[in-house]
């Protein structure tokens, strides 16, 4: 199977300590993608990483792409108690059908206490 | 406000009751996707529709039966459902195919419980 999947299961940190999830998956990609999901609503897509890249930034966050292991990561600094969601990674694959071909991991569980 | 409108948000069914689950988007694009979120599993893919097409059917039970009138709108209609179908059904949303390396666009869901 194609699934990505997360590590750690579930995290518990501080206030202003940086969190890391990591991701992997078994197959060549497309491009992977990280999602946030607070409790009960819907997922939010974070940052997406084209296979061709092995480092994007936005805000806060920081995800590296290695492709040679199959893995990715999801650095968030600073953390804040409004970081505490789900986050999913999501893998989508070169297919020759014309939909896309998103799958996603169990995912991780953040906790960040006050 | 996430461009994507799932209603209803709650939805409680006997076995034996038929409902419909709808989703709207207002983002301009041309697939549309129904997913299922169940506690402590994956999200499962379980229909997706581009250009009001279905391309893919991950062998989902015909009690779920999807409808895609146009690129705006999604319906999910159910049918003599099992306790075990009680879940969080999400809409999602993209602009196709994979060579745009688009992101999915989320609904908040709706929350089903089969009693």
């Amino acid at each position: 199977s194609q699934q990505g999947e997360e590590d750690p299961q579930a995290l518990s940190i501080q206030e202003g300590e940086n969190a890391t999830m990591n991701c992997s998956y078994k197959t060549s990609i497309n491009n992977l993608q990280w999602y946030r999901q607070n409790s009960g609503r819907g997922l939010v897509h974070l940052i997406l990483i084209r296979s061709n890249e092995r480092e994007k930034h936005s805000g806060r966050l920081r995800v590296t792409l290695d492709t040679s292991k199959k893995s990715s990561s999801l650095l968030i600094t600073a953390s804040r108690a409004a970081d505490t969601a789900s986050y999913f990674c999501a893998t989508d694959w070169p297919d020759d059908n014309y939909g896309q071909n998103f799958v996603f991991g169990p995912g991780t569980r953040l906790s960040v206490l006050p | 406000e996430t461009g994507v409108t799932q209603t209803p948000r709650h939805l409680v069914m006997g076995m034996t009751n038929k409902k419909s689950l709808k989703c709207e988007q207002h983002l301009g694009h041309n697939a549309m996707y129904w997913y299922k979120q169940s506690a402590k599993k994956p999200l499962e893919l379980m229909f997706v529709y581009s250009l009001e097409e279905r391309v893919e059917n991950n062998s989902v039970p015909s009690r779920f039966s999807p409808e895609c009138p146009n690129s705006s709108h999604l319906f999910l209609h159910l049918h003599t459902l099992q306790p075990e179908d009680s879940a969080l059904y999400l809409c999602a949303s993209s602009q196709d195919g994979a060579r745009y390396n688009s992101p999915l666009h989320f609904g908040n869901g709706t929350r089903l419980t089969v009693t």
